[in-house]
């Protein structure tokens, strides 16, 4: 199982939206509404964002969004701030051969 | 408070085996799925695998099976990762996660890794 792919990086200024890809198949993202996002400053412990697709946990700031179409989901930042800096992976449910596979990562860059 | 403290870091000869331990703390570990995740050097996080609530089952990534092997102790509501046959390619943060709840597949407590170096 390969994992799922994000975009290396991503940046920009304060304010500004961004939004990370992270693309899979029919056999996990496109199969499943299990896509969940972490952020993670290396070496801490990865927080959870998104579930779901699309839900937050109670303390994430509603400025982070997720979504998806196919087999592509998405985390929407509505309004880059400065501790938004770090990377992010997304996860998805694949079945019960492969059980979960993780994105490769995107290290957000606040400019 | 919901925690999760993992044991420290290890080194290792090629070919031995590891165990990291994980106590949980503010939950009991018979009530979610339970899970290891790691992250070798400059690569993104992988999952590796995990045990069910009643123990009773666990369930391993594909390039972990026969190595690794998920258990715990309900007595002292402790998670333990034993990975053996181990490689300089093994050289990793290791994570443990709680699973949300008993439907949820993401994971919304993480341990704070233990670093497993591999060398001869």
């Amino acid at each position: 199982q390969s994992a799922l792919t994000q975009p290396r990086s991503v940046s920009g200024s304060p304010g500004q939206s961004v939004t990370i890809s992270c693309t899979g198949t029919s056999s996990d993202i496109g199969g499943y509404n299990f896509v969940s996002w972490y952020q993670h400053h290396p070496g801490k412990a990865p927080k959870l964002m998104i579930y779901d697709v699309s839900q937050r946990p109670s303390g994430v700031p509603d400025r982070f969004s997720g979504s998806k179409s196919g087999n592509t989901a998405s985390l929407t930042f509505s309004g880059l701030q400065a501790e938004d800096e770090a990377d992010y992976y997304c996860c998805s449910y694949a079945g019960p051969f492969t059980h979960y596979v993780f994105g490769t990562g995107t290290k957000v860059t606040v400019l | 408070q919901v925690q999760l403290l993992q044991s420290g870091a290890e080194v290792k000869r090629p070919g031995a085996s590891v165990k990291v331990s994980c106590k949980a703390s503010g939950f009991t570990v018979t009530g979610y799925h339970m899970h290891w995740v790691r992250q070798a050097p400059g690569q993104g996080l992988e999952w590796m695998g995990l045990i069910t609530p009643n123990g009773d089952v666990t369930l391993y990534a594909q390039r972990f099976q026969g190595r690794l092997t998920v258990t715990r102790d309900t007595s002292t509501n402790t998670l333990y990762m034993d990975l053996s046959r181990l490689t300089s390619e093994d050289t990793a943060l290791y994570y443990c996660a709680k699973e949300t709840a008993a439907a949820g597949k993401e994971f919304d407590c993480w341990g704070q890794g233990t670093l497993v170096t591999v060398s001869s």
